[in-house]
């Protein structure tokens, strides 16, 4: 099966200016989630969907974040405007629907790194 | 308020040594532990979980074990291989009606040594 794609791999924008990282996850996968790293750092929560409905936000950082997942598959997350602060890597992952027991397995994309200038 | 954290960003090992990665964490809702992988330019690959009922989990060379009272997990490795080398990301999860908030770690950079 295909793995999880997120695109552009890299993307350098001067402060104030907007991204757009796109997320596909696997096929049949109802949750997807986006991380973030800071160099160094934690790999930390921002979202979850289920289908297309967000399930838990609170990791978003502030309003200059959107994030959609329209029709229940590709995600995307929109930075505008951008600021300094918001350079990392962003991972998306996604799993399929949880049964009664076992752990949450997340498979990741290889991440869209954002350099803010 | 980290809730995983990994005290060691980096550990040396010479190859065929053992490879010991500790974890310890702060929520004692967390039911489910995992460790993924993490080469470079690549997203972390989960590696092996234990669920807080059991106190050892063994997948070929790697091995997890839970302290529960001691809110502590480790990761054994035996042997250690160069290819072992890779960032490894301590993972935790609270089960809540099928949705589960999985939180990571800070990461340790493990280098083996051929």
């Amino acid at each position: 099966e295909a793995g999880v794609t997120q695109f552009p791999s890299h993307s350098v924008i001067e402060k104030g200016q907007t991204v757009t990282l796109r997320c596909d996850p696997i096929s049949g996968h109802d949750n997807l989630y986006w991380y973030r790293r800071v160099m160094g750092k934690e790999i930390k929560f921002l979202l979850h969907f289920v289908k297309e409905s967000k399930q838990d936000e609170s990791g978003m950082p502030n309003n200059r974040f959107l994030a959609e997942r329209t029709g229940g598959t590709y995600s995307t997350l929109k930075v505008q405007p951008a600021e300094l602060e918001d350079s990392g890597v962003y991972f998306c992952a996604s799993s399929r629907t949880l049964g009664p027991s076992g752990a949450n397995v997340l498979t990741f994309g290889a991440g869209s790194r954002l350099t803010v200038l | 308020d980290q809730q995983v954290k990994q005290n060691s960003p980096s550990l040396s090992v010479q190859e065929g040594r053992i490879s010991i990665l500790n974890c310890d964490y702060t929520n004692s809702m967390f039911d489910y532990f995992l460790w993924y992988k993490k080469y470079p330019a690549e997203g972390p690959t989960f590696l092996i979980s234990i669920s807080s009922i059991k106190d050892k989990n063994e997948d070929g060379r790697f091995t997890v074990f839970l302290n529960k009272s001691a809110k502590h997990l480790s990761l054994h490795i035996v042997p250690s291989q160069p290819g072992d080398s890779a960032v490894y990301f301590c993972a935790a999860s609270p089960y809540s009606g099928g949705y589960q908030k999985v939180t990571f770690g800070t990461g340790t950079k493990l280098q083996v040594i051929p």
